[in-house]
């Protein structure tokens, strides 16, 4: 089964500073892989996907991802975090054909201070 | 808007009695599913479905019932609630593969339940 991995619970860093969340994947066969984004009491809304076209991946809100093959990883990034950015993020992984099934990590909440 | 939505928003039960979490889609999705947020675990499956009258299992489908007799709707049931199934529900939409667009799968709002 395919299974996935965010370091860190919780990651901290100041307005301004580069964001990087981590992601490792396992999976037997070419994942489909997502970060969603969830604002306190809210749903999930997807940030970016890849889905086996270019490896560097842009997504809303000036994030961007890079799925690393050799790595198994599909770490988060965004140059300079905003206060807006402070959130719960997802990495999920898409087990099978289709988008059914997403399996998901555990969540990392980033907090940004002034 | 078009989109996932959920009813109700926040629910109490107490134990051991029955209900049903209701999420429609007016996207014409086929794939539809469940699932619960549980602190520090993320999201986990519930069941799911591809198509009316198709449903599976997915990672956590004890004490929960689903049906899918239209395209729309996709219904969640607790048979008889408990305290474990205390968590943040949502539901989700999508189409097939190759049709996803910029938004492969849609998420409800989330009904948050409390089972004392």
């Amino acid at each position: 089964a395919q299974s996935v991995t965010q370091l860190g619970s919780h990651v901290s860093v100041s307005e301004g500073a580069l964001v990087l969340l981590r992601c490792n994947y396992s999976s037997s066969v070419p994942p489909y892989l997502f970060w969603y984004v969830q604002y306190p009491n809210q749903g999930l809304q997807l940030l970016l996907k890849y889905t086996s076209a270019a490896t560097l991946v842009k997504g809303i809100n000036g994030f961007e991802a890079e799925f690393k093959k050799s790595e198994t990883s599909f770490h988060l990034t965004k140059p300079s975090a905003h206060m807006s950015d402070a959130a719960e993020y997802f990495c999920a992984v898409s087990e099978g054909g289709g988008f059914q099934k997403l399996v998901f990590g555990t969540g990392t909440r980033l907090l940004v201070s002034p | 808007n078009a989109g996932v939505t959920q009813t109700p928003k926040f629910q109490v039960l107490k134990t051991g009695q029955s209900m049903t979490l209701q999420c429609a889609q007016d996207m014409n999705h086929e794939y539809m599913s469940w699932y619960r947020q549980d602190p520090g675990m993320g999201l986990r499956l519930i069941h799911y479905s591809v198509g009316a009258g198709i449903t599976d299992q997915g990672e956590v489908p004890n004490g929960y019932n689903v049906s899918r007799s239209t395209t729309e709707d996709f219904p969640l049931r607790l048979l008889s609630a408990a305290p474990s199934q205390t968590s943040v529900y949502f539901c989700a939409s999508s189409p097939p593969p190759g049709q996803g667009g910029d938004q492969p799968q849609h998420f409800g709002d989330g009904t948050r339940l409390s089972i004392l």
